[in-house]
């Protein structure tokens, strides 16, 4: 069975500096996508970034990049230049394709605070 | 391009009372999720649809919860009766299918927050 494990409930940075979150699955597939998913208080989900698996180049986006090492099945996302309105939970997925359609599974969460 | 729609975004309700959420997924996604998330944790699917067939309801206290999807569109989530433990944000997500040209990310719709006394 797939999982997802953030190991890291609680995260802070200063403003301005760059923190990595961490997560690791668990899939026996080759084939996948794994997303990063950021929940401000607000609490509308949206995504950050996303990564296919069978790309050995990692994903960015702007200030946002990830660190895929597929065989070791870590995932973690990097933050750069952290701002106030990074402050959210973010929440790392994995994605499969079954069945003609795509399961989701999700880890608990790190809560990222932002310090002034 | 229009969001993934809720309604209503709060709910206060007493225990052993019911509730219907309301749901209305992108233009052209075939796949509609249901999930609860309970305070501090990540999302747990509930039941998750292709088109108007249920895909994945493992998860789902049938016992008093239930959810439609007519016509393959909108979706509604009912629990009869509530209980304390109900109290959560229910989200509702939509996504394309594989091979799908509507985009393939999972979108989020802005969630109902259920308090249950």
């Amino acid at each position: 069975a797939q999982t997802v494990t953030q190991s890291q409930p609680e995260m802070s940075v200063q403003e301005a500096e760059t923190v990595t979150l961490s997560c690791t699955y668990d899939t026996s597939e080759s084939d996948y996508y794994l997303f990063w998913y950021k929940q401000p208080p607000s609490r509308q989900m949206i995504l950050v970034i996303r990564q296919e698996a069978y790309k050995q180049q990692n994903a960015t986006e702007n200030r946002f990049s990830v660190n895929f090492q597929k065989a070791a099945k870590s995932f973690s996302l990097k933050i750069s230049d952290s701002q106030l309105g990074d402050a959210a939970m973010y929440f790392c997925a994995y994605r499969l394709a079954s069945g003609g359609t795509y399961k989701y599974i999700f880890g608990t969460g790190t809560r990222l605070k932002v310090l002034a | 391009e229009a969001g993934v729609a809720q309604s209503p975004r709060y709910k206060i309700i007493e225990k052993r009372q019911s509730v219907a959420f309301w749901c209305n997924p992108i233009s052209g996604h075939a796949t509609l999720y249901w999930y609860q998330q309970i305070l501090g944790q990540g999302p747990k699917l509930l039941i998750q649809f292709q088109n108007n067939g249920v895909v994945d309801d493992s998860q789902l206290p049938k016992d008093r919860f239930s959810a439609e999807r007519l016509k393959g569109v909108d979706s509604t989530l009912k629990i009869q009766p509530a209980k304390l433990e109900d109290s959560a944000v229910y989200l509702c997500a939509s996504s394309s299918t594989p091979g799908g040209s509507v985009g393939y990310e999972q979108y989020f719709g802005p969630g109902t927050r259920l308090t249950v006394t």
